[in-house]
């Protein structure tokens, strides 16, 4: 079966925490992208990357950092200088012509 | 980037043909416009693509004017599950590059019975 994971689901994270989303691919594409979503709004791009050991920063990178040391990976850390983190996080990977969307993971800041 | 504007929001009922106008007046010769959609909860999935004229697949159909201002994506006989959200995209897919894409706020659309 091939497509995008993420995991975990759900998440819930003190103030001052950081927290790592995980997201996985078995398409073989080379980009892969991270956007949040808050309720009732669009997508806003955080990072993505085009190719391993590379990634830049989207629209909304202040309180995020990446890595893409594998080309089927690419976590996202949700640090503790994001000051409004509670969202629905999206993680995609593309071929040239279309974006391929994982299920999401809802984080909660309590 | 070409900037998109769609309505907010449209209500339709069960068995009629629904129609979302998207604008983007700023289109480059390289852009292409595509559609997704997104139920709630869950990512959005590709819908149709296309660069001029008339494109139709098995669940929609996408009309483009001459001048590309704008794009009209077409629902045939919708039904209560095509009940979402739906996103009109507009960048150059051969870049591959995250930030070609920018989803808006996209179309509400709410079919009822």
């Amino acid at each position: 079966d091939g497509g995008i994971t993420q995991s975990p689901k759900y998440l819930f994270r003190k103030e001052g925490q950081n927290v790592t989303l995980s997201c996985e691919q078995n398409l073989n594409h080379d980009a892969m992208y991270w956007y949040r979503q808050d309720p009732g709004q669009g997508l806003r791009l955080i990072y993505y990357s085009q190719i391993v050991n590379d990634f830049q920063k989207g629209d909304i990178a202040e309180g995020y950092s990446v890595s893409r040391e594998k080309k089927e990976s690419f976590p996202l850390t949700v640090t503790s200088a994001q000051k409004n983190p509670t969202a629905f996080y999206l993680c995609a990977s593309s071929t040239r012509h279309e974006q391929f969307f994982g299920p999401g993971t809802r984080l909660t800041v309590l | 980037l070409a900037k998109t504007t769609q309505p907010i929001s449209m209500d339709s009922y069960e068995g009629q043909e629904v129609n979302i106008t998207c604008s983007h007046n700023n289109i480059a010769t390289n852009d292409y416009i595509t559609w997704y959609q997104q139920f709630p909860s869950q990512g959005p999935r590709f819908i149709i693509q296309g660069y001029k004229t008339k494109v139709t697949n098995e669940v929609a159909s996408l009309f483009i004017p001459a001048d590309r201002k704008s794009s009209t994506l077409s629902l045939p006989r919708v039904s209560l599950s095509d009940t979402a959200v739906y996103y009109c995209l507009v960048g150059d897919m051969y870049r591959n590059a995250g930030n070609m894409l920018t989803f808006g706020g996209g179309t509400r659309l709410m079919v009822k019975p």
